[in-house]
């Protein structure tokens, strides 16, 4: 089974929404990072939680880190077009060797 | 931009060849990684160089070599492989390779095994 499970997979909204993608795991995480990806290119990074509880944002994007940190949250306020792409939230593991892993991504279409 | 450059963006190559892929990072990091993302699959670490030492293999097939002569570049060279290795190639590299520092990623490179 995959290790970072995010949902949903894929998810269009209105112009102007707002929306919630969820990333979860069965183990508590290192810390947390939230890339956005535009179809066959490279990730652009958003936002890296690692405190229990801790909440980030950067201009109508906010990711929060449960207390457990098992557990993310990636909220678009009043969404645009230009937000969408593929969003993937990235993990290291607390029980292994620094390695980041991902999860399956979140593919956002924004109609005009 | 982020500072990881890959090239070439796109790569055709036969079961036959050898070919290589090349990364080179602006940044002054001493961590570079090769991940590799394929349709309908989470984005996989292959490798990871930290101050020009393999420190991880996640159990990649010999028919992908990486080599990073410096901190800077990383290479990853490419020999009698199989049409499902065809797949977004994507550089990575950051600081160090522990702890939470931020990974900064290139545009990729698209390779397609025929």
């Amino acid at each position: 089974s995959q290790e970072l499970e995010q949902s949903p997979q894929s998810l269009i909204v209105q112009e102007g929404k707002n929306l919630t993608i969820n990333c979860t795991s069965s183990k508590t995480l290192y810390g947390l990072y939230w890339y956005k990806q535009k179809y066959g290119e490279g990730l652009i990074f958003l936002m890296m939680l690692q405190k229990g509880g801790e909440e980030k944002s950067h201009e109508k994007i906010t990711a929060k880190l449960d207390e457990k940190k098992q557990q993310s949250s990636l909220h678009i306020t009043a969404s645009q077009p230009s937000h969408a792409g593929i969003y993937l939230c990235g993990a290291v593991k607390m029980d292994s060797s620094y390695k980041l892993i991902f999860g399956s991504g979140t593919r956002l279409l924004v109609r005009p | 931009e982020t500072g990881v450059t890959q090239t070439p963006r796109h790569l055709v190559m036969g079961m036959t060849n050898k070919k290589s892929l090349k990364c080179e990072q602006h940044l002054g990091h001493n961590a570079m990684y090769w991940y590799k993302q394929s349709a309908k699959k989470p984005l996989e670490l292959m490798f990871v160089y930290n101050f020009k030492e393999q420190t991880e293999n996640n159990s990649v097939p010999s028919r992908f070599s990486p080599e990073c002569p410096n901190s800077s570049h990383l290479f990853l060279h490419l020999h009698t492989l199989q049409p499902e290795d065809s797949a977004l190639y994507l550089c990575a590299s950051s600081p160090r390779d522990r702890g939470m520092d931020t990974i900064y990623f290139g545009e990729g490179s698209w390779l397609t095994v025929v």
